[in-house]
């Protein structure tokens, strides 16, 4: 069983709704959670980051962690057709330097018009 | 990218030839990280540098070696490719901050590798 866990999808959304992306995970020392948003063929660019559990939001993006469940939550709203991308969630259990990341492997979502 | 430069974008090599990838950053930032990414894998980290000579292994490094001679470039080198090693490569760096502040990765772009 992988350590963080991610539904692949592909999820396909008309424009406007809100998406609902999440991960899941075993090992109870994470802390530390991040979403991240890749184009195709392009490199992962950081979209989110909290700490502990709790709720962060800017602006259409909300992160939402829940450590007693050990489930991560990104919410997508009045998705747009440029949200098009794969999202992956990372996490660990350590910051400062040289911390090392586990990630899902990704969910694909399309945004249709 | 954050100041993140690979070299070369695609490349496409025989099994059994040796091949480096660069990684080139204008950041200035301490840590050095390689990843593969593959389908149904995610990103995986094959080995990481925390300063110029001081390298470290990842989750998965047979096959892989790296070098680091100065902050701004990190080397990864394939000694002999084989096409399990097809895959897309990202380089990553942070900042390194104090224990207990936030850091954060920053990718580049990625490049392609194919071994035939």
């Amino acid at each position: 069983q992988k350590e963080v866990e991610q539904d692949p999808g592909p999820l396909s959304v008309p424009e406007g709704a809100i998406v609902s992306l999440n991960c899941t995970y075993s090992n109870s020392a994470f802390q530390y959670f991040m979403w991240y948003r890749q184009y195709s063929r392009k490199g992962p660019e950081l979209l989110m980051y909290t700490y502990s559990s709790g709720n962060k939001e800017d602006g259409r993006f909300t992160a939402q962690v829940d450590k007693s469940s050990k489930y991560i939550s990104l919410f997508i709203r009045d998705s747009q057709p440029s949200d098009s991308a794969t999202y992956l969630c990372a996490m660990s259990a350590a910051t400062g330097g040289g911390n090392k990341l586990t990630f899902g492997t990704g969910t694909q979502l399309k945004v249709e018009l | 990218d954050a100041g993140i430069t690979q070299s070369p974008r695609h490349k496409v090599t025989e099994t059994g030839t040796p091949v480096t990838l660069r990684c080139h950053q204008t950041e200035n930032h301490r840590y050095m990280y390689w990843y593969r990414q593959d389908p149904g894998h995610g990103l995986r980290l094959i080995h990481y540098s925390y300063g110029v000579k001081d390298t470290d292994k990842g989750e998965v490094s047979d096959g892989y070696s790296v070098s680091r001679s100065k902050t701004e470039d990190f080397l990864l080198t394939l000694e002999s490719a084989t096409s399990s090693q097809t895959s897309v490569y990202f380089c990553a760096i942070s900042g390194g901050l104090a224990k207990g502040s936030t850091d954060t990765q920053y990718f580049g772009p990625g490049t392609r590798l194919t071994v035939l």
